[in-house]
């Protein structure tokens, strides 16, 4: 079935480093790809998506990029602050519905101070 | 923004009785709402789907006759567990999506379930 795997499941950094989360998926009609931002005992934030037919988007500090042809999608985030300490979700829309997303394993970024 | 809300935020059930989750969209009408479920530092799962005056859409593996879902309204839906063990403590997470599938979907708060 379809499957959204994503690496590392922990990342800690010094504070003003930069963070790199790659997931990749199978479901080849995937086109819609958000990133999510999870405290605990809360509900996932979306801080970036990326639509298949762009290569890259960026907001701030945060970025994410796309390779569909290799079905790679990358979450970076530069000049971390402790506040980024969260853990951080990827997910690869089923089909074309963007509201049915399968979801990574997550990872538990923590940045030191 | 498009709102989502959860209620309730936390819940504590004995074992055996039914418990009802609450997700409402505050500004916007949902025609179509999502249902995940998470357990603890593990990643969320698609429950079900529904589509606003029909019947719920289940994933392979969730029981829809333990799973009540109902979304009877643009701006409500309803997951209703019932006969409540143990094993479904969980976190509950809803999202609601506007218009067609190629809309984004945004996240209630969550509902923390614990039975005991």
């Amino acid at each position: 079935g379809e499957n959204v795997e994503q690496h590392p499941s922990t990342l800690s950094v010094q504070e003003g480093d930069s963070a790199v989360i790659k997931c990749t998926y199978s479901d080849s009609a995937s086109n819609y790809f958000p990133w999510y931002k999870q405290e605990l005992g809360k509900g996932p934030q979306l801080i970036i998506d990326i639509r298949s037919n762009v290569g890259e988007k960026k907001d701030q500090r945060i970025a994410v990029t796309l390779n569909k042809t290799a079905k790679h999608f990358s979450l970076h985030i530069t000049e971390t602050q402790p506040e980024d300490s969260a853990v951080y979700f990827c997910a690869a829309s089923r089909g074309g519905s963007q509201g049915n997303l399968i979801f990574g394993k997550g990872t538990k970024l923590s940045v030191k101070p | 923004g498009a709102v989502v809300s959860q209620h309730p935020s936390r819940v504590i059930c004995k074992s055996g009785t039914s418990v009802k989750i609450e997700c409402r969209s505050l500004d916007f009408q949902a025609t179509t709402m999502f249902w995940y479920r998470q357990f603890p530092k593990q990643s969320l799962m698609l429950m079900a789907t529904s589509n606003e005056g029909s019947k719920a859409t289940y994933e392979q593996g969730v029981e829809k006759d333990k799973f009540l879902i109902n979304h009877a309204s643009l701006t409500l839906s309803t997951l209703t567990v019932t006969s409540a063990h143990p094993e479904d403590s969980s976190f509950y997470i809803c999202s609601a999506q506007s218009g067609d599938r190629h809309t984004e979907a945004f996240f209630g708060q969550g509902t923390r379930l614990t039975v005991v």
